[in-house]
């Protein structure tokens, strides 16, 4: 099975500010990686994938995520938040073969105002 | 278009009773899944379905059970609630190969059960 490890349970940053969340997995078979997110009282919704090709992926909300096959990572970036991007925020890795999705714990992204 | 659809969206059982959580989808996705949400924990898998009447288990099947009569339904039933079992239930699907789509998931809004 699959283990995805998100290092901070919460990032509190001020709005305007950027924003990194982390996200690491253990695989030792090629993967999918997505992030998601989720606002208050609702399912979750995918922000960006990565399935193939260019390591640097852009996703809906002005979020970016770069594939490090090397370091197993695939962190969640974002220039400049603002208030709307608070919520959590979940890693999670699928295998080529495989039908499973495995998520991390999630991240809570507060923006300060 | 209504994708993912949870009922109820709330409930509140007693220790020992029984329900059973309806999940829908008007998408023709092959796969459907069950996760359970808990603070600190994200998501863990319950049980999914690879097609219309299949069913496996996932992370933590125990205490629940599922039917896949139609390819559109997944059913997730607990026969005999725990206090162990409150928990935010969300019901996703995906479609047979997940590259070839934008949305690889697709989730439902949740039912938020508490066992007392």
């Amino acid at each position: 099975a699959q283990s995805v490890t998100q290092l901070d349970s919460q990032v509190p940053v001020f709005e305007e500010a950027p924003v990194e969340l982390r996200c690491n997995y253990s695989s030792s078979v090629s993967v999918y990686l997505f992030w998601y997110v989720q606002y208050p009282n609702q399912g979750l919704q995918l922000l960006l994938k990565y399935l193939s090709g260019s390591t640097l992926v852009k996703g809906i909300n002005g979020f970016e995520a770069e594939f490090n096959k090397s370091q197993t990572s695939f962190h969640l970036r974002k220039p400049s938040v603002h208030i709307s991007d608070t919520a959590e925020y979940f890693c999670a890795v699928s295998e080529y073969t495989g039908n499973q999705f495995y998520f991390g714990t999630g991240t809570s992204l507060t923006v300060i105002p | 278009n209504a994708g993912v659809t949870q009922t109820p969206k709330f409930r509140v059982l007693k220790t020992g009773q029984s329900m059973t959580l309806l999940c829908a989808q008007d998408m023709n996705h092959e796969y459907m899944y069950w996760y359970r949400q808990d603070p600190g924990m994200g998501l863990r898998l319950i049980h999914y379905s690879v097609g219309e009447g299949t069913t496996a288990k996932g992370e933590v099947p125990d205490g629940y059970n599922v039917s896949r009569l139609k390819k559109q339904n997944f059913l997730l039933g607990l026969e005999s609630a725990a206090p162990s079992q409150t928990s935010v239930y969300f019901c996703a699907s995906s479609p047979l190969d997940s590259s070839s789509y934008n949305s690889p998931l697709h989730f439902g809004n949740g039912t938020r059960l508490t066992v007392t």
